[in-house]
């Protein structure tokens, strides 16, 4: 299985901020990663995938890169409905498989 | 527009058997590269990939639930359905449906379902 190692766990942002979230792939997973939103009581929602395609009707402050095992989700200028859980997941090959989530909460 | 949609039960008893529906539209799953999953997510943890099934009837599962996993299609109904046996308290979770793309991209997911393991 592939496993992959996603930092942080949480962090505390204001509204306004650059923030940076990195998926590490326990082996190389050629750029087929995906880069999912999650809202309380609501499914996953897809943002960015190939690494660094935006997903249509995505805010282009979201933003990702990376190749190999290791890849950065970037929100630029955080806006308030950006406080959330974000996770990715590789695609490569199954199963498929998740990092461990990173929840974005209000400094 | 694809949307999916979980149906099933909310509540079993420990060792009884889970079967979960999902009924799709705005797909064919006879399409080349179409294929239909399931994930789950405990209450507050983390998305747990279960089990794929792909147009042309390959099957993939998890390798730790494996045993416990059945997933079938009936394409012309447009529903895919999953079978977990042996449910424990520690399958509690909101269990979801997903679409896979040509590209194995999961990019569609269903509302979700929480399905609660008690006694």
């Amino acid at each position: 299985d592939i496993q992959m190692t996603q930092s942080p766990s949480s962090l505390s942002a204001s509204v306004g901020d650059r923030v940076t979230i990195t998926c590490r792939a326990s082996q190389g997973i050629s750029n087929s990663l995906a880069w999912y939103q999650q809202k309380p009581g609501k499914a996953p929602k897809l943002l960015l995938y190939a690494a660094s395609s935006l997903q249509s009707g995505v805010p282009s402050r979201f933003s990702g890169s990376g190749s190999g095992t290791d890849y950065t989700l970037t929100i630029s200028n955080l806006q308030p409905e950006d406080f959330a859980a974000y996770w990715c997941q590789q695609y490569y090959t199954t199963p498929l498989t998740f990092g461990g989530g990173t929840k974005v909460e209000v400094k | 527009q694809i949307t999916l949609k979980e149906s099933g039960p909310t509540l079993v008893k420990p060792t009884q058997t889970l079967t979960l529906t999902c009924t799709f539209s705005g797909f064919s799953l006879s399409s080349n590269g179409a294929g239909v999953g399931w994930i789950r997510q405990p209450p507050g943890k983390a998305l747990e990939w279960l089990a794929l099934i792909y147009w042309d009837d390959i099957k993939r599962y998890s390798p730790s639930l494996k045993s416990r996993l059945t997933i079938t299609k009936d394409t012309s109904k447009n529903l895919v359905v999953l079978i977990m046996t042996n449910m424990d308290p520690v399958d509690t979770a909101t269990y979801y449906c997903v679409h896979r793309a040509q590209t194995a991209l999961i990019d569609y997911w269903g509302q979700g379902t929480l399905v609660t393991v008690s006694s």
